[in-house]
């Protein structure tokens, strides 16, 4: 079925690790973006892609790195994990930013020790 | 900034009772408006959307008229059901590639 893909759904790390969220999508949407979503603090973006070869950061971007080297791929890369950066991580693509609405990942639970 | 106003919640209704949630929206223009819906443990879903001012979205028995004169994109289903329970994000893109949520609402319709 197409639609955006995450992987893993679940990944507990330890303070300092380093790991890579993986997202993919098969609709051909130039727009990517990354959202993160916490108990009160709603969903807030990470970094965000407008087509291959383009990042630009979000509201939230520190402790983050995102690449796009294809249209279809967008991973987030966590540097140095921190417990502060516990929470739902959802990857979203769309068509068009403003007239389409974005289609959302099912999310990866990451828990930093 | 481009924003949106959520009523919050929780709400708690019993099955067949009818829902609605206010949204309200500040934005310069007229911006496309959304209804998302989170089911546990899952990703949001686009529920429905209206592009332009007087239009009505519908899906799956709910239904948010775009309101310019009240800025307002309120969620109405007549008749809920326990496979409703869920949080609803109201939303607008922004043109800075974001979108704006409201802070959702978490709706628990009983049998």
């Amino acid at each position: 079925n197409a639609g955006v893909t995450q992987t893993p759904k679940f990944q507990v790390l330890k303070t300092g690790q380093s790991m890579t969220l993986q997202c993919a999508q098969d609709m051909n949407h130039e727009y990517m973006s990354w959202y993160r979503q916490d108990p009160g603090m709603g969903l807030r973006l990470i970094h965000y892609s407008v087509g291959a070869g383009i990042t630009d950061q979000g509201e939230v971007p520190n402790g983050y790195n995102v690449s796009r080297s294809t249209t279809e791929d967008f991973p987030l890369r966590l540097l140095s994990a921190a417990p502060s950066q516990t929470s739902v991580y959802f990857c979203a693509s769309t068509r068009d930013s403003l007239n389409y609405g974005y289609t959302f990942g099912s999310g990866t639970r990451l828990t930093v020790v | 900034g481009d924003s949106v106003t959520q009523m919050e919640g929780p709400v708690t209704l019993s099955e067949e009772a009818f829902l609605t949630i206010n949204c309200t929206y500040t934005a310069t223009g007229y911006p496309s408006l959304f209804w998302y819906v989170q089911y546990p443990g899952e990703g949001l879903q686009l529920l429905l959307k209206a592009t332009k001012a007087d239009d009505k979205g519908s899906n799956k028995g709910f239904e948010a008229t775009y309101r310019k004169e009240t800025t307002s994109f309120h969620l109405e289903k007549g008749s809920v059901q326990v496979s409703d329970s869920a949080v609803y994000f109201c939303a607008l893109p922004t043109h800075d590639y974001k979108l704006s949520f409201g802070a959702g609402t978490t709706v628990t319709v009983r049998a």
